[in-house]
């Protein structure tokens, strides 16, 4: 098994760019996260969605967007990229709400923005 | 006050040492206390997960939890150089919305010398 795979690892963008960072899981969990590392900082939770339809936002979720059409999929877009998001981005899941706390992650995205 | 503090290291110390990793929190309403050990460009990976107060033991590492001091704690007996990471401390509450989100401290560095 994969696990949590995250595409792309790195990425520069030009200020008012937009993309989209791809995660796939093949453990067939329910739940998945975007977190956000900033060095020196904590993970912030960015959004989460419980399941195939069902998204909901998190901590830090301005300036992004994220859609949940497959069990395996969570994808999450960046509109108008903006300096302020410059950060390692990494995808997670875990099996149920009651093992929020053994989160799956992903290598991360590097993304700078320019 | 922070939400989770952290001290951020750097650690160093002589292979064999024993490894003390503290956190200290605000929230008396956080129920569920993990540890995360994330290696260099890596995602974190989960090292211990705990309820409540008291201690669990995994190998070589204890995670403990004093709820009414509102402290947590790593310890790593005979510490191996392949223990030279970041260890971050995570927290969540029990119910309502914010159940879905981890809070994480800033991160420990350690590094064991041989």
């Amino acid at each position: 098994n994969a696990g949590v795979t995250q595409t792309p690892k790195f990425r520069i963008l030009k200020i008012g760019q937009s993309m989209t960072l791809q995660c796939a899981q093949d453990m067939n969990h329910n739940y998945m996260y975007w977190y956000r590392q900033d060095p020196g900082m904590g993970l912030k939770l960015i959004y989460y969605s419980v399941g195939a339809g069902i998204t909901d936002k998190g901590e830090v979720p301005n300036g992004y967007n994220v859609s949940r059409s497959t069990t395996e999929d969570f994808p999450l877009r960046l509109e108008l990229a903006a300096p302020s998001q410059t950060s390692v981005y990494f995808c997670a899941s875990s099996y149920s709400w009651e093992r929020t706390g053994e989160l799956f992650f992903g290598e991360g995205s590097r993304l700078t923005v320019l | 006050q922070k939400e989770v503090e952290q001290d951020p290291g750097p650690l160093s110390v002589p292979e064999g040492a024993i490894v003390s990793l503290n956190c200290t929190y605000s929230n008396s309403a956080f129920q569920y206390f993990m540890w995360y050990r994330q290696y260099s460009r890596k995602g974190p990976e989960l090292l211990m997960y705990t309820y409540s107060s008291g201690n669990k033991e995994d190998g070589r590492f204890t995670a403990q939890v004093d709820k009414s001091s509102k402290y947590i704690s790593l310890f790593i007996r005979d510490s191996q150089p392949s223990d030279s990471a970041t260890y971050l401390c995570a927290m969540r509450l029990n119910s309502g919305a914010g159940s879905y989100q981890l809070t994480f401290g800033k991160g420990t560095k350690l590094s064991v010398i041989p």
